[in-house]
């Protein structure tokens, strides 16, 4: 069965420091991945995908994520956070049963301190 | 361009009462889905359609019911509401099941069960 596993529950970083977000994946079938974001009252807006085009993904608002097969992992990053970066970032993996069904790992909260 | 609409946004009930959650689509979708997100829990599939007239089980159905009648609308029934269904509901959408095609999410329905 495929699953998701989001490292930390909360993360909290300065403004201007590196955001990492950890996600490692189970899948016995090529994966799609994808990172969501969710800012507090609002439903979740795709960040970036992975398809196997490139392993090395470029997102909205200067994340980006590296596909890394041999280590099962779709981490996160940002060079440089933002106060607005603050919120709720889910990684997900395309289920190959349950007619395609998204798995969500748990969550990881972001906090951006001044 | 509404894309995925969720009505109501904020809903209580009593322990019992039955009621229905809406969700529409205007972007001819075949694939919709409903979720419940719990805190520390991720986003659990409930029910999903691969299409009108096709619906299936998701996770954690028990307690949930759903109808597929058109692509734009896939309601959710609670049919007896309990205090463990407390949560926020999310309707997505996607282009075609199992497509690499990120899901499009709706803004939620907080419910809360007393």
């Amino acid at each position: 069965a495929q699953s998701v596993t989001q490292l930390g529950s909360h993360v909290s970083v300065s403004e201007g420091a590196l955001v990492l977000l950890r996600c490692n994946y189970s899948s016995s079938v090529p994966p799609y991945l994808f990172w969501y974001v969710q800012y507090p009252n609002q439903g979740l807006q795709l960040l970036l995908k992975y398809t196997s085009a490139a392993t090395l993904v470029k997102g909205i608002n200067g994340f980006e994520a590296e596909f890394k097969k041999s280590e099962t992992s779709f981490h996160l990053t940002k060079p440089s956070a933002h106060m607005s970066d603050a919120a709720e970032y889910f990684c997900a993996v395309l289920g190959n049963n349950q007619g395609g069904k998204l798995i969500f790992g748990q969550g990881t909260e972001l906090s951006v301190k001044p | 361009n509404a894309g995925v609409t969720q009505t109501p946004k904020f809903q209580v009930l009593k322990t019992g009462q039955s009621m229905t959650l809406q969700c529409a689509q205007d972007m001819n979708h075949e694939y919709m889905s409903w979720y419940r997100q719990d805190p520390g829990m991720g986003l659990r599939l409930i029910h999903y359609s691969v299409g009108a007239g096709i619906t299936d089980q998701g996770e954690v159905p028990n307690g949930y019911n759903v109808s597929r009648s058109t692509t734009e609308d896939f309601p959710l029934r609670l049919l007896s509401a309990a205090p463990s269904q407390t949560s926020v509901y999310f309707c997505a959408s996607s282009y075609r099941t199992g497509s690499n095609q990120p899901q499009h999410f709706g803004d939620g329905t907080r419910l809360s069960i007393l």
